[in-house]
C-alpha cells in the first residue's frame, strides 16, 4: 500500500527553527510537496522537491531524499502566524494524471 | 480567496436528502479534482477530472456521484449519505502536474 509518515504535533517557540520530517513508501515517485493549512481555510501549497537536495522559499525549505524516502520541510525564524497543518504529498503516478498521495498532517503550535 | 471557490461553506443534511456540493475555478486549470477530509486521517482522493473527462473513481461509494459540466466547474451530488460520511469536502485544481494544487476552503458536510 502506499503511505506517508509525519509527527502528529509539534510545538516550538517563535522566533525558533522547526524541522518537520516526512518519509513514504509508495509504488512510484515523482516528487514530494508540502502544504499548509490553517484551521478552517484552504490547504495552500508550499514546496515542491522532486530531486534530491534543498529548495529554499523565504523562511521556508523542503528537503528531499530519494534513496532514503525521507523529506522534510524546515521552517526558520517562527512566528505566531505559522500556526497550522502541514501535509506532505507525494505524486506517485507522474504525467498527467496529477494524483498526490497525503500524509495525516502535522499539527504546529507556535507559543510565544 | 484562491481561486477556487466552493459552496456551500457548510452543510447540514439528513441520511434521505439530496444535495449538491458545487466547486469553481477561474484559473485556466485543466485538473480539477474532490477530496475528504476527515479528523486524523490524510486528505483521501475520491475523484479526478482532466479536461472534463474523469480519470480516476477512487473506490468511491455510488452514494458520491460527481459531474463536471465544464473545466471551470465540479459538482458532487451526495444522496443517501451516512454519518460516517461527515467530513470537509475539498476541492482542488491544478495545471494536471503535482507541482502545486490550489485547494478551495472546503464544504463543511455534517449529516445527521
Amino acid at each position: 500500500g502506499q503511505s506517508l509518515e509525519q509527527p502528529s504535533e509539534v510545538t516550538a517557540v517563535e522566533g525558533a527553527i522547526v524541522q518537520i520530517n516526512c518519509t513514504y513508501q509508495t509504488s512510484g515517485f515523482y516528487g514530494l510537496s508540502w502544504y499548509q493549512q490553517h484551521d478552517g481555510g484552504a490547504p495552500t501549497f508550499l514546496s515542491y522537491n522532486a530531486l534530491d537536495g534543498l529548495e529554499e522559499t523565504g523562511r521556508f525549505s523542503s528537503f528531499l531524499s530519494r534513496s532514503d524516502s525521507y523529506g522534510y520541510l524546515l521552517l526558520q525564524e517562527l512566528q505566531m502566524k505559522d500556526s497550522a497543518s502541514y501535509f506532505c504529498a507525494v505524486d506517485a503516478y507522474g504525467g498527467s494524471q496529477g494524483n498526490l498521495i497525503f500524509g495525516k498532517g502535522t499539527k504546529l503550535s507556535v507559543k510565544p | 480567496e484562491t481561486g477556487v471557490t466552493q459552496t456551500p461553506r457548510h452543510l447540514v443534511m439528513g441520511m434521505t436528502n439530496k444535495k449538491s456540493l458545487k466547486c469553481e475555478q477561474h484559473l485556466g486549470h485543466n485538473a480539477m479534482y474532490w477530496y475528504k477530509q476527515s479528523a486524523k486521517k490524510p486528505l483521501e482522493l475520491m475523484f479526478v477530472y482532466n479536461f472534463k473527462e474523469q480519470t480516476e473513481n477512487n473506490s468511491v461509494p455510488s452514494r458520491f456521484s460527481p459531474e463536471c459540466p465544464n473545466s471551470s466547474h465540479l459538482f458532487l451530488h451526495l444522496h443517501t449519505l451516512q454519518p460516517e460520511d461527515s467530513a470537509l469536502y475539498l476541492c482542488a485544481s491544478s495545471q494536471g502536474d503535482s507541482n502545486g494544487y490550489t485547494f478551495g476552503s472546503g464544504t463543511r458536510l455534517t449529516v445527521v
